[in-house]
C-alpha cells in the first residue's frame, strides 16, 4: 500500500497569506495525484487532479506542483472560505488518501 | 449533471451486515463511469472502500475485501455497498462517488454522505 504523508498537521494563516501544503508518498506516484478540500458536513470537493490539473470551476489560487513522491499544494492569497481539512489521494496503485491537513484563518 | 444520494440505516448493530444505497440522477448507471464508496471515520482520514462498473466488474480495497460486496442495479440505477461483520472501527460518514470528467479513481462528483454508527 501506498502511504500519503501530509504535513503540517495544521496551518494558521491569515488572509491573503501563501498556503503551502505537502504531500510526499512511500513510493513514486509518477504524477497520479490529487487534492480535495473538505469541510465539515460537506462531500470533499476536487481541486487538483495528476497533479496540477485544476478541476472544473477551481479558482486559479489554488496550483498544484510535484512528480514522483513529492507534492505541493499552494494557495496563492488565502481566503476566508478556505478553511478546511485539504487531502491528497493517489491513484497510481490502488487507491489511498493521506492524513489530512488542516487550514485555519486567523 | 450527475447526483448522488446516499441512503441505508444510521445504526447498526456490531456483527451484523452494513447495507447502503447510493441512488444516481442526472445521469446512467450504464455509463463510462466507476461508482465508487469512500468512508471517513469520526476525526480520522479518508479511506476508499472499493468500486465497481455497471458490468458488474468489482475492485475492493485489499484491507476490506474479505467483508466488501458491491452491486449494482441497472432498473433503479443505483448502486449498494454491503459490510459484513461490522464492528465500531467501522463507525463511519460514508460517501459514494465517481468521476465524471475527471480521471478514473479521481472523483468529482460525491454525494453528500451518510453518518453510520455501529453500536448496539
Amino acid at each position: 500500500e501506498i502511504v500519503l504523508t501530509q504535513s503540517p498537521a495544521t496551518l494558521s494563516l491569515s488572509p491573503g497569506e501563501r498556503a503551502t501544503l505537502s504531500c510526499r508518498a512511500s513510493q513514486s506516484v509518477s504524477n497520479f495525484l490529487a487534492w480535495y478540500q473538505h469541510k465539515p458536513g460537506q462531500a470533499p470537493r476536487l481541486l487538483i487532479y495528476d497533479a496540477s490539473n485544476r478541476a472544473t470551476g477551481i479558482p486559479a489560487r489554488f496550483s498544484g506542483s510535484g512528480s514522483g513522491t513529492d507534492f505541493t499544494l499552494t494557495i496563492s492569497s488565502l481566503e476566508p472560505e478556505d478553511s478546511a481539512v485539504y487531502y491528497c489521494q493517489q491513484r497510481s496503485n490502488w487507491l489511498t488518501f493521506g492524513g489530512g491537513t488542516k487550514v485555519e484563518i486567523k | 449533471q450527475v447526483q448522488l444520494q446516499e441512503s441505508g440505516p444510521g445504526l447498526v448493530k456490531p456483527s451484523v451486515t452494513l447495507s447502503l444505497t447510493c441512488a444516481v440522477s442526472g445521469g446512467s448507471i450504464i455509463s463510462s463511469n466507476w461508482w465508487n464508496w469512500v468512508r471517513q471515520p469520526p476525526e480520522k482520514g479518508l479511506e476508499w472502500i472499493g468500486e465497481i462498473y455497471h458490468s458488474g466488474s468489482t475492485n475492493y480495497n485489499p484491507s476490506l475485501e474479505s467483508r466488501v460486496t458491491m452491486s449494482v442495479d441497472k432498473s433503479k440505477n443505483q448502486f449498494s455497498l454491503k459490510l459484513s461483520s461490522v464492528t465500531a472501527a467501522d463507525t463511519a460518514v460514508y460517501y459514494c462517488a465517481t468521476s465524471v470528467t475527471a480521471p478514473r479513481r479521481i472523483f468529482d462528483y460525491w454525494g453528500q454522505g451518510t453518518l453510520v454508527t455501529v453500536s448496539s
